[in-house]
């Protein structure tokens, strides 16, 4: 089992550039989530889905894009890619909202 | 903002001394999890706390959930060098929003 993959793994960005963030799971689970990481921050919420077709606003909305066409996939997608966005951003995924997540190994985000 | 927190951010502790690290939640919680990352890696579940008052055990981990379910520890004893990392709780209030801590990074000195 692959579990939650996310693509790719570290990329660089010119301010203003866009881009996009691929996560895909396999284990057939409603919820899926995007969080980014910066030190001292925890795990902030970008964005989530309860399931196909449904997505909503979490913590940090701002400068993000989602859509879940797909149980599998939930890409994030950088309109125009900030600074303040240089983070480590993490997929995740799980049966229900508020059970156990398995996080994919993360894609390390620099803009410049 | 968070609703968890989470202290101490930094634990250092010496290989084979005991560390505790605390959560607190301004809101009752119908579960709490913790999450476990090592550098440069992924956080990792490690267990699932759903009952006031509950202890969990796992080999030198003791997990504890609050009577009013507001609070957890993770109680580490005899710290090795492969429990560096850092440690996040994770609460859910009745909403199922699941709100992350800030985290306790733990080093050990060998």
């Amino acid at each position: 089992n692959a579990g939650v993959t996310q693509t790719p793994k570290f990329q660089v960005l010119k301010t203003g550039q866009s881009m996009t963030l691929q996560c895909a799971q396999d284990m057939n689970h409603e919820y899926m989530s995007w969080y980014r990481q910066d030190p001292g921050m925890g795990l902030r919420l970008i964005h989530y889905s309860v399931g196909a077709g449904i997505t909503d606003q979490g913590e940090v909305p701002n400068g993000y894009n989602v859509s879940r066409s797909t149980t599998e996939d939930f890409p994030l997608r950088l309109l125009s890619a900030a600074p303040s966005q240089t983070s480590v951003y993490f997929c995740a995924s799980s049966t229900h909202r508020g059970n156990t997540i398995y996080f994919g190994e993360g894609s390390w985000l620099t803009v410049v | 903002g968070q609703q968890v927190m989470q202290i101490p951010q930094y634990q250092h502790v010496q290989e084979g001394e005991d560390f505790t690290t605390y959560c607190n939640s301004s809101t009752t919680l119908s579960n709490i999890q913790w999450y476990k990352q090592r550098p440069g890696g992924h956080p990792v579940f490690l267990i699932q706390l759903v009952k006031s008052g509950e202890v969990k055990k796992q080999k030198r981990l003791t997990f504890q959930f609050g009577e009013a379910k507001k609070n957890s520890s993770l109680h580490i004893t005899a710290t090795q060098t492969t429990d560096v990392g850092t440690y996040f709780c994770a609460g859910a209030p009745n909403d199922y929003k699941l709100s992350f801590g800030a985290g306790t990074t733990v080093t050990v000195r060998a």
